[in-house]
């Protein structure tokens, strides 16, 4: 089953300063990848995914992910994040019959 | 607001006693899901249904955990004999599965410590 690992568990940022958040797949055929994000006692909710066709995908709030095959690569990136940005991030992946398979998730903290 | 709600949204109990949560899915979605969450891990899926139908439990459903979807709408999920280790962040999520990949939506989740 296709699982995805998320490297960086911590990271702290100032704002305006540019974000990427890691993320590796493990080859599994058709790749299908998503990212979550989860503020302070809200739902999870989806950010953006990929599912063929340009590599580069555009999310919400300024997001952006970049599918990398030859790396497994699937990073989040924004250029100037806000404060608003504090939440957990999930990178995700469709396992066995269609169900989301989390990572461990990277928590940002934006100092304003 | 998702549209998926969770009740409730924290439960303390005593080890040893019995909780059920409930989960009301998006209304025309007919596969639901249960996660478990703990701090700093990602969700880590337990059961899902496909209209009423259990289709795939998870070997972290212990025994002691069962969840139901009486008629494909609510599902509840419920935790006997609780234990310390039970205690987390229970998630729930619907989607509409007919064709591609079905995006799912996630309720806030109930909390829940064991004591």
């Amino acid at each position: 089953a296709q699982s995805v690992s998320q490297h960086n568990h911590h990271v702290i940022l100032s704002e305006a300063a540019s974000l990427e958040l890691g993320c590796n797949y493990s080859y599994g055929g058709t790749v299908n990848l998503f990212w979550y994000v989860q503020y302070p006692g809200q739902h999870l909710q989806l950010l953006l995914k990929y599912f063929s066709g340009d590599p580069l995908v555009k999310g919400i709030k300024g997001f952006e992910a970049e599918f990398i095959k030859s790396k497994f690569s699937f990073n989040l990136r924004k250029p100037s994040v806000q404060w608003s940005d504090t939440a957990e991030y999930f990178c995700a992946v469709p396992g066995g019959s269609y169900i989301p398979t989390f990572g461990r998730g990277t928590s940002l903290i934006v100092h304003p | 607001d998702t549209g998926v709600s969770q009740d409730p949204r924290h439960k303390i109990t005593k080890r040893g006693q019995n909780v059920t949560f409930r989960c009301d899915p998006i209304s025309e979605h007919n596969r639901l899901y249960w996660y478990r969450q703990t701090l700093g891990q990602g969700p880590e899926f337990l059961t899902y249904f496909q209209n009423e139908a259990q289709l795939e439990k998870s070997r972290l459903l212990s025994d002691r955990f069962s969840a139901e979807r009486p008629k494909g709408s609510f599902s509840t999920l419920e935790i006997q004999h609780t234990e310390q280790g039970d205690s987390a962040m229970y998630l729930c999520a619907s989607s509409l599965v007919k064709g591609g990949y079905p995006e799912a939506f996630f309720g806030q989740g109930t909390r829940l410590t064991v004591v």
